[in-house]
């Protein structure tokens, strides 16, 4: 059973970095064609993807987020990890961490998502 | 990027009743592997997402059979045959044939 979780901060201040972990079962992110992906979601608004991270290591990301944006793994703690620089109020969203299929491009498991509200 | 054009934008259904969602892509969804990446999700209220259909027409894991998909290119529509009250919330088409993945701004499908 493919489970994920999202874990962080819930409140940032301007100019932070936000660091995010996600943690999940089921799978490896070793085996090939998998991948782990972040998506997030403001309030009332709709879907965005920010990025993906392949099991050979391979990253995308969202060109709009780009430079502010840094996705990594940690294959033996079952994590990956998004660092997002320079957070400002625009920022706060619901943060979901999501399953890639090995067998093409689709989320099949979310997490339940963390919302990170950037305030002063 | 691809812009995904989803309408209508809220779906008021009547229980048992019929229900369509389209969802139209900028630039086409064929990808060079020959596959359509087009997919549905469904956010019930205060949930997160769940896949429903991917590459255009499969049903996921658990999906009832009165959700279908269908479409190519850069056409496509989710319908429900039979709209039932644990089928209400927002239903997202999404993206990923091409970098950035992107969604569609989202339809409502609520009861009248």
């Amino acid at each position: 059973q493919i489970t994920l979780k999202e874990s962080g901060p819930t409140l940032v201040k301007p100019t932070q970095t936000l660091t995010l972990t996600c943690t999940f079962s089921g799978f490896s992110l070793s085996t090939l064609g998998v991948g782990v992906g972040w998506i997030r979601q403001p309030p009332g608004k709709a879907l965005e993807w920010l990025a993906l991270l392949y099991w050979n290591g391979d990253k995308r990301y969202s060109p709009s987020l780009e430079s502010r944006l840094t996705i990594t793994k940690d294959t033996s703690k079952n994590q990956v990890v998004l660092t997002m620089a320079n957070m400002d109020p625009v920022d706060t969203a619901t943060y979901y961490c999501a399953h890639r299929l090995s067998s093409g491009n689709f989320f099949d498991y979310w997490g339940q998502g963390i919302l990170v509200t950037v305030s002063s | 990027d691809i812009v995904m054009t989803q309408t209508p934008l809220s779906s008021p259904v009547t229980l048992g009743q019929p229900a369509s969602i389209s969802c139209r892509s900028s630039q086409s969804l064929v990808h060079s592997d020959g596959n359509t990446y087009l997919s549905w999700l469904q956010q019930r209220p205060g949930q997160p997402p769940r896949l429903v259909i991917y590459k255009i027409s499969n049903r996921f894991s658990g999906v009832p059979d009165r959700f279908s998909g269908s479409g190519a290119g850069t056409d496509f529509t989710l319908k429900i045959s039979r709209v039932e009250a644990e089928d209400v919330g927002v239903y997202y088409c999404m993206q990923a044939t091409q970098f950035p993945w992107t969604f569609g701004q989202g339809t409502k499908v609520e009861i009248k």
